[in-house]
């Protein structure tokens, strides 16, 4: 079965430690996103890659980094610089055409202590 | 710029009842319009879409149908059930990036 797999489900870490999210994709697709969403609120985009070793911020990329190594990965990584980081982190990816719809992942709820 | 709006919720039903969820746009060119739905817990799965004008999306029972002329693309079923209780977002992508602008979401209850 094809699909976006994100891990770990829950994370939980001290403040200001850095955190790394996992998301591997199998859908052989070129695009892939990282959002956050909050309790209540829509989708923000943090960063997004169309292309492996690129990769290009969205509207809400301060305390977070990524890395596109791989066609399949697009790890995210939380930062200490990050003020507020809980929050649900959901990936997405889709082949890279335009207006194409995204497939996401079942996300990553990260609380820190 | 571009953007999705739709409706606040919560929005509680019955079960069996008819259902509109409105979601209007603003957009430059030709958007694509989608809606996702997100259980409780989960990411967001696809629930429909439409690329054209006067194309009607529908899925499990669910449907809407893409106006050009109003800029919406309202969401209705014509009877819900108690899983059908999620959230639903509306969303739009052009042809000039393959980002995709998400409404803030509406959470529907359904009601036994």
């Amino acid at each position: 079965d094809g699909g976006i797999t994100q891990s770990p489900k829950y994370l939980f870490r001290k403040e200001g430690q850095n955190v790394t999210l996992s998301c591997e994709q199998n859908l052989n697709h070129d695009a892939m996103y990282w959002y956050r969403q909050d309790p209540g609120q829509g989708l923000r985009l943090i960063y997004y890659s169309q292309i492996v070793n690129d990769f290009q911020k969205g509207d809400i990329a301060e305390g977070y980094s990524v890395s596109r190594e791989k066609k399949e990965s697009f790890p995210l990584t939380v930062t200490s610089a990050q003020k507020n980081p809980t929050a649900f982190y959901l990936c997405a990816s889709n082949i890279g055409i335009n207006n194409q719809p995204q497939h996401f992942g079942d996300g990553t709820r990260l609380s820190i202590l | 710029g571009d953007s999705v709006t739709q409706m606040e919720g919560p929005v509680t039903l019955s079960e069996e009842a008819f259902l509109t969820i409105n979601c209007t746009y603003t957009a430059t060119g030709y958007p694509s319009l989608f809606w996702y739905v997100q259980y409780p817990g989960e990411g967001l799965q696809l629930l429909l879409k439409a690329t054209k004008a006067d194309d009607k999306g529908s899925n499990k029972g669910f449907e809407a149908t893409y106006r050009k002329e109003t800029t919406s693309f309202h969401l209705e079923k014509g009877s819900v059930q108690v899983s059908d209780s999620a959230v639903y977002f509306c969303a739009l992508t052009t042809n000039r990036d393959d980002k995709i602008i998400f409404g803030k979401g509406t959470r529907l209850h359904i009601l036994p």
